[in-house]
């Protein structure tokens, strides 16, 4: 059954450092999402991308995040210079053109800034 | 006001019970809405899908919807061990755009005693 990839699982850096989480969401699929969730706390949406543009995007969405598709198979989420705040889970989500309010997660990547 | 509203629990069932899981939500408009399950430090795995009132089954599971009183339930039977976990309630927000994000609510952790 395919399903959506992220990379890496977990990463570790320091406080202003820039970070590139990367997703390969279903083939099929035209929608995709980034989704946050810190430790203890829900899941909340950072942005939609389709047609290789953001389409919406959450308040927590600022100027230090941007997305990017920069080829025909990955989905990445840039976080230009981290806070500690930005720790948490990241999961990006995919949706085929003929369901788009069903998404798929997955796995995530657990982001820690010290 | 909270967009989505479910109780944290913990909801503790023996095993073969029936858990139920309750969720409200604040947008009268919305249209799409999702049970998804989380096991911890796992990202969340769709189970079930409803759009109309009333009443959807799909093996142990049963989801209800009252747009009326915008309240959605989720009913596992025969409650196994392997149940527990986080029930995350979602609702879906369409733009204009065609772009979709969910909302989630907290999570209800259900522990299934054996």
């Amino acid at each position: 059954e395919p399903e959506v990839t992220q990379t890496p699982s977990h990463q570790v850096t320091q406080m202003g450092q820039e970070v590139i989480l990367r997703c390969v969401p279903i083939s099929n699929h035209l929608y995709f999402y980034w989704y946050r969730q810190i430790l203890g706390q829900k899941v909340e949406f950072l942005v939609s991308f389709y047609n290789n543009e953001i389409s919406e995007k959450s308040e927590i969405f600022d100027d230090q995040f941007s997305v990017e598709r920069p080829d025909g198979s990955n989905f990445t989420l840039k976080i230009r210079s981290t806070k500690l705040e930005d720790s948490a889970m990241y999961f990006c989500a995919s949706s085929d053109p003929h369901t788009t309010d069903t998404q798929y997660f997955g796995p995530g990547t657990r982001l820690t800034v010290l | 006001q909270k967009e989505v509203e479910q109780n944290s629990g913990p909801l503790s069932v023996p095993e073969g019970a029936i858990a139920s899981l309750n969720c409200t939500y604040s947008d009268r408009g919305s249209q799409s809405f999702f049970w998804y399950r989380q096991y911890s430090g796992k990202s969340p795995e769709l189970i079930m899908s409803i759009y109309s009132n009333g009443d959807k089954e799909d093996g142990r599971f049963t989801a209800q919807l009252n747009k009326a009183s915008q309240y959605v339930s989720l009913l596992i039977r025969d409650s196994q061990p392997s149940d527990s976990a986080t029930y995350l309630c979602a609702v879906n927000k369409l733009y204009q755009t065609g772009a979709n994000n969910l909302f989630f609510g907290t999570g209800t952790r259900l522990t299934v005693i054996p």
